[in-house]
């Protein structure tokens, strides 16, 4: 089945910084690759995807690129703010079941 | 529109008890899907149901059960609890069948003693 690594575990930046998260994934049939943030005691928040024909999508500060020969893709935001810190997942889609990665604790210092 | 909605917000089981965890959506989604979430191990997919009367096994489906009786609501229950069941649990929506574009519940904390 499908197995998605993320790294880092943690990550600390200056305010103004960029900040860049990676995953890979093992399974060649996932389609789709999704971002989500999740904030101290919340629900995870869809803050941006990409399907398997594109290679890079932007939304402002955050961008997310995608390499599907090597197998992996990445979370990049820029000019990071303190409202950037939070805990950021990526995921996989090989069939209809989404498989997440284990999370990067983004802290954002002043 | 609500959203997702969980309930309870926290719970707290003796081992062997039995309970049902809450979720209801108004967004008409037909996808729905329950998640755990534990330290170090992100989220792990429990069941899912891609549409009223359907549902399926997740990653990580013993000693939980499910039923999708309506588009809305899609309760999941704990048959017996354990102390490995304690985790924060998380209900999630997609517009679509294959669970692209989730949206996440609060989620529910449970301790099971």
């Amino acid at each position: 089945g499908e197995n998605v690594e993320q790294h880092p575990s943690t990550l600390s930046v200056q305010e103004g910084d960029s900040a860049v998260i990676k995953c890979t994934y093992s399974d060649s049939a996932s389609n789709y690759f999704p971002w989500y943030k999740q904030e101290l005691g919340k629900g995870p928040q869809l803050i941006i995807d990409i399907r398997s024909n594109v290679g890079e999508k932007k939304d402002q500060r955050i961008a997310v690129t995608l390499n599907k020969t090597a197998k992996h893709f990445s979370l990049h935001i820029t000019e990071t703010q303190p409202e950037d810190s939070a805990v950021y997942f990526c995921a996989g889609l090989p069939s209809d079941k989404l498989i997440f990665g284990t999370g990067t604790r983004l802290q954002v210092f002043p | 529109n609500a959203g997702v909605t969980q309930t309870p917000k926290f719970q707290v089981l003796k081992t062997g008890q039995s309970m049902t965890l809450q979720c209801a959506q108004d967004m008409n989604h037909e996808y729905m899907s329950w998640y755990r979430q534990d330290p170090g191990m992100g989220l792990r997919l429990i069941h899912y149901s891609v549409g009223a009367g359907i549902t399926d096994q997740g990653e990580v489906p013993n000693g939980y059960n499910v039923s999708r009786s309506t588009t809305e609501d899609f309760p999941l229950r704990l048959l017996s609890a354990a102390p490995s069941q304690t985790s924060v649990y998380f209900c999630a929506t997609s517009p679509g069948l294959a669970g692209v574009e989730q949206y996440f519940g609060p989620g529910t904390r449970l301790t099971v003693t």
